[in-house]
């Protein structure tokens, strides 16, 4: 199994373009989450997912549009790329929780995007 | 590349001795926790996981302890290594049905050979 993959790895991009960020999972997990990384300020989640064809806000989702039309992907969309979106994000997935054993994310490597 | 800033507290250590890395937790109705270690340029590992009804729980050379009083938790490391250097991040989970996790801001761990 290859986990949890992301692509791309490294994006840069100018202010006002859009990009779409790929995450997908092969655990055949329910939940998928996309979350940020800032200098000293840890994970912040953006949206969730709890299933094919659902979604949800989370923290931070302003500036942000997902999609799960598979189980097994998770979209993130930039529409208009900001400087404040220059981050480090990681997209993760988890199986629905059964007690009692404790639930836990898998995580992606991270894209490193940088708007201009 | 580091994946993480410059600012976050750091913990140095000799290799051979313990660590005990802090974490101070928002929300009193946090039902869950996790430590999670993240080495430069790659995303967050799972370590261990404790959940409230616990106030400690071992794992392969890992110790969890939660203090809901205060609402501390920590995570220690015996017989620190190299390999453990790394960033570590505790996180709750506020709302058991949704399953997001809130992290902490992490602390940065430095083990001297």
């Amino acid at each position: 199994n290859a986990g949890v993959t992301q692509t791309p790895k490294f994006r840069v991009l100018k202010t006002g373009q859009s990009m779409t960020l790929l995450c997908a999972q092969d655990m055949n997990h329910e939940y998928m989450y996309w979350y940020r990384q800032d200098p000293g300020m840890g994970l912040r989640l953006i949206h969730y997912s709890v299933g094919e064809g659902t979604t949800a806000k989370g923290e931070v989702p302003d500036g942000y549009n997902v999609s799960r039309l598979k189980k097994q992907n998770f979209l993130l969309g930039l529409e208009s790329a900001a400087p404040s979106q220059t981050s480090v994000y990681f997209c993760a997935s988890s199986y629905q929780f059964v007690p009692p054993r404790a639930e836990t994310q898998y995580f992606g490597p991270g894209t490193r995007l940088l708007v201009l | 590349g580091e994946s993480v800033g410059l600012h976050l507290p750091t913990l140095s250590v000799q290799e051979g001795d313990n660590s005990i890395i802090n974490c101070a937790y928002s929300n009193s109705a946090s039902d869950y926790f996790i430590w999670y270690k993240q080495e430069s340029g790659k995303g967050p590992q799972f370590i261990i996981d404790i959940r409230s009804n616990m106030d400690k729980r071992q794992g392969q050379r890992v110790t969890v302890l939660l203090n809901k009083t205060v609402k501390h938790l920590s995570l220690q490391i015996a017989a620190t290594q190299p390999g453990d250097s790394a960033v570590y991040f505790c996180a709750e989970t506020l709302d058991t049905g949704r399953r997001a996790l809130t992290f902490g801001s992490g602390t940065r761990l430095q083990v001297q050979p």
